[in-house]
């Protein structure tokens, strides 16, 4: 069974300082995606950045980037230069094969100016 | 192009009754996803389409949900004889194809149903 989890319920970070948002996984599968997406208050999910098990590089999407650490089977995701407009609902997401996505409970961030 | 797109964006009904949410997928995207979507909760998996077949309904929680898609396109999620723990946000997602693990699920605004 494939399981993710985020242990940070809710984080604080100041207007244009970097925040780590923490995922750790489980699977028994040697392929799989990891996903990251933004729901804010409005509440459409939004696709952040994309990591596959196999990629050799982390992956990075303008202000966002994913530190994976495939032996200790995490997958987080740090914003750098926080905006006001990055707070929101984080989620991260697992998908293996042709099954749909397992999120975790999510991590709620709050930019504070 | 347009995005993903759910109609009503709130439902509320009385408990016993049916609903029917209607999602439109992005148009040439084969994969439909259907998640729901609890207060302070992680979307959880329902059901998913290939085409017009589904693939997997693993996730539907009785027999109370159904879910059709016969063109490939539009798809409608059916729910008989609501109950009160059934209300939350209905999620609509799709991607190119389901094949493996990269493709990207782009999701649509959501269906809020209460159930009374």
């Amino acid at each position: 069974a494939q399981k993710i989890t985020q242990t940070q319920p809710g984080m604080f970070v100041q207007e244009k300082e970097a925040v780590t948002l923490d995922c750790t996984y489980d699977t028994s599968d040697q392929s799989y995606g990891l996903f990251w997406y933004k729901q804010p208050s409005s509440g459409e999910m939004i696709f952040l950045i994309y990591q596959g098990s196999y990629d050799e590089q982390n992956a990075t999407e303008g202000r966002y980037s994913l530190n994976f650490q495939k032996a200790r089977k995490s997958a987080n995701l740090v914003i750098s230069a926080s905006q006001l407009g990055d707070s929101a609902m984080y989620f991260c997401a697992m998908k293996t094969g042709r099954r749909a996505l397992t999120f975790g409970s999510g991590t709620r961030l709050q930019v504070q100016p | 192009g347009a995005g993903v797109s759910q109609t009503p964006s709130n439902k509320v009904t009385e408990k016993g009754k049916y609903v029917e949410l209607r999602c439109d997928p992005i148009s040439g995207h084969t994969a439909l996803y259907w998640y729901r979507q609890s207060l302070g909760q992680g979307p959880e998996f329902l059901i998913y389409f290939q085409g017009t077949g589904a693939a997997d309904d693993s996730g539907l929680p009785n027999d109370r949900f159904f879910a059709v898609r016969p063109e490939g396109s539009v798809s409608t999620l059916k729910i008989q004889r609501t109950e009160r723990g059934d209300s939350a946000v209905y999620l609509c997602a799709s991607s190119l194809s389901s094949g493996g693990r990269t493709d990207t699920q782009y999701f649509g605004p959501g269906t809020r149903l209460t159930v009374l």
